[in-house]
């Protein structure tokens, strides 16, 4: 069973950089059947996607945060992880990893596995 | 990029009832459509994928159709534990979209 657990700080102060890391168990971030994605939620508010990396290192970013956000892996940790710079209190939300199907294959994709959520609030 | 919509935003319903959920696409998207179900301090669950399909797991009393711009998600007869908030989310292109969101509450 493929679990993914996010660890990181819960408070950033406003202009600084968030880091988060998605830790997976019984399962290879190596497999190239996947990409492996971060996806945030306000309170109660909706899911926006942040960005993905796949196995060989090639990333895709939402447009939106693009200016901001990186996400690299460790293969040899299989872990991947998130920085967003600048924080201001909109970056404020619940961050979730999850497992992102290749949408060239059968199932055309979907986030079928996700870590439990961490919450960041960004205050001085 | 590309924008779903989602109707109702909120629904009140019946144990045993059935309720369909609409999500519709500002463009085509063939069948690459994803469905999920979140509960309060929950991560979102997969339940239906490239429109159709049943996640492995998830009971049959859940359905999805559609294709191109219009999707639904069917919930044969409404059970407790369906009481959620459901998303539709695209896998089409980059960048990933969900829809508003549907909140299924307690009638």
């Amino acid at each position: 069973q493929v679990q993914l657990q996010e660890s990181g700080p819960g408070l950033v102060k406003p202009s600084q950089t968030l880091s988060l890391t998605c830790t997976v168990s019984g399962g290879s971030i190596s497999s190239g059947s996947y990409y492996w994605s971060w996806i945030r939620q306000p309170a109660g508010k909706g899911l926006e996607w942040i960005g993905r990396i796949y196995t060989s290192g090639s990333t895709n970013y939402n447009p939106s945060l693009r200016s901001r956000v990186t996400i690299s892996a460790d293969t040899s940790k299989n872990q991947f992880s998130l920085k967003l710079n600048s924080m201001t209190a909109a970056d404020t939300a619940v961050y979730y990893c999850a497992r992102d199907r290749h949408s060239v294959g059968p199932t055309l994709g979907g986030f079928d596995y996700w870590g439990q959520g961490t919450l960041v609030t960004v205050s001085s | 990029d590309i924008q779903l919509t989602q109707s109702p935003s909120s629904l009140s319903a019946s144990v045993g009832d059935r309720v369909t959920i609409t999500c519709r696409a500002s463009q085509s998207i063939g069948s690459y459509l994803n469905w999920y179900q979140q509960k309060p301090g929950k991560a979102p669950k997969l339940l239906i994928y490239a429109a159709s399909s049943l996640q492995s797991g998830v009971p049959s009393r859940f359905s999805g159709s559609g294709s191109g711009t219009d999707f639904t998600l069917t919930f044969s007869s409404l059970q407790p534990e369906d009481f959620a908030t459901y998303y539709c989310q695209q896998s089409y292109s980059t960048p990933k979209t969900f829809g508003p969101g549907t909140k299924v509450e307690i009638k």
